[in-house]
């Protein structure tokens, strides 16, 4: 879910693993969501997003699940490798207005 | 085909200074967003543009900042008598238009953003 104060949830995994970095979203009403990647000192990256009426997608290594009935969204990578340590985050558009999390901090180990 | 730009990349003004900030989007975008970044959070809508107005422009904190945008292209975010509190990183944001409407909301292309330290 979202983070509040300067301490991200961070998420640490060994280069090869899967990883699933969750988001919990408030408005019920929101119909389209997107994944964000964020690299040290660089700007927010769109990774993919999904709109409310499926509940699955999927890209290149990245899978987003969404579940409306209890306004959950994740990201799932595959075969996580050291050029995906980031932090990433979601953002859920309602009406006209989109939010941002916080982010979740994912560190690979080799 | 170039991204969004932003300048500068970094700045550090004293307490109190005017600062100016830069976003170039890409080309034919007609959405414009600027956004605050404070270390460990997410991020602050601070105003949106559709074209060279601002509908929206609930999320400027005071009224030191301001922004404007002219020829439908780069825009610039001012902020006057900058405080501690200002420091963060500004990002900005562009999106295209479809079906002759803003897509705001949709997939939006981010800069790198302005690091700004006020001391």
């Amino acid at each position: 879910g979202e983070s509040v104060g300067l301490h991200l949830p961070t998420l640490s995994v060994q280069e090869g693993d899967n990883s699933i970095i969750n988001c919990a979203y408030s408005n019920s009403a929101s119909d389209y969501f997107i994944w964000y990647k964020q690299e040290s000192g660089k700007g927010p990256q769109f990774i993919i997003d999904i709109r409310s009426n499926m509940d699955k997608r999927q890209g290149q290594r990245v899978t987003v699940l969404l579940n409306k009935t209890v306004k959950h969204l994740s990201l799932q990578i595959a075969a996580t490798q050291p050029g995906d340590s980031a932090v990433y985050f979601c953002a859920e558009r309602g009406g006209l207005d989109m939010r941002f999390g916080a982010g979740t901090r994912l560190t690979v180990k080799p | 085909g170039a991204g969004v730009s932003q300048s500068p990349s970094n700045k550090v003004t004293e307490k109190g200074k005017d600062v100016e900030l830069r976003c170039d989007p890409i080309s034919g975008h007609t959405a414009l967003y600027w956004y605050r970044q404070s270390l460990g959070q997410g991020l602050e809508f601070l105003i949106y543009f559709q074209g060279n107005s601002a509908p929206d422009k609930s999320g400027l904190p005071s009224d030191r900042f301001s922004a404007e945008r002219t020829g439908g292209s780069v825009s610039t975010l001012t902020i006057q008598r900058t405080q501690q509190e200002d420091s963060a990183v500004y990002l900005c944001a562009s999106s295209p238009e479809s079906n002759g409407f803003p897509n705001r909301g949709e997939t939006q292309y981010f800069g790198p953003g302005t690091r700004l330290l006020v001391l």
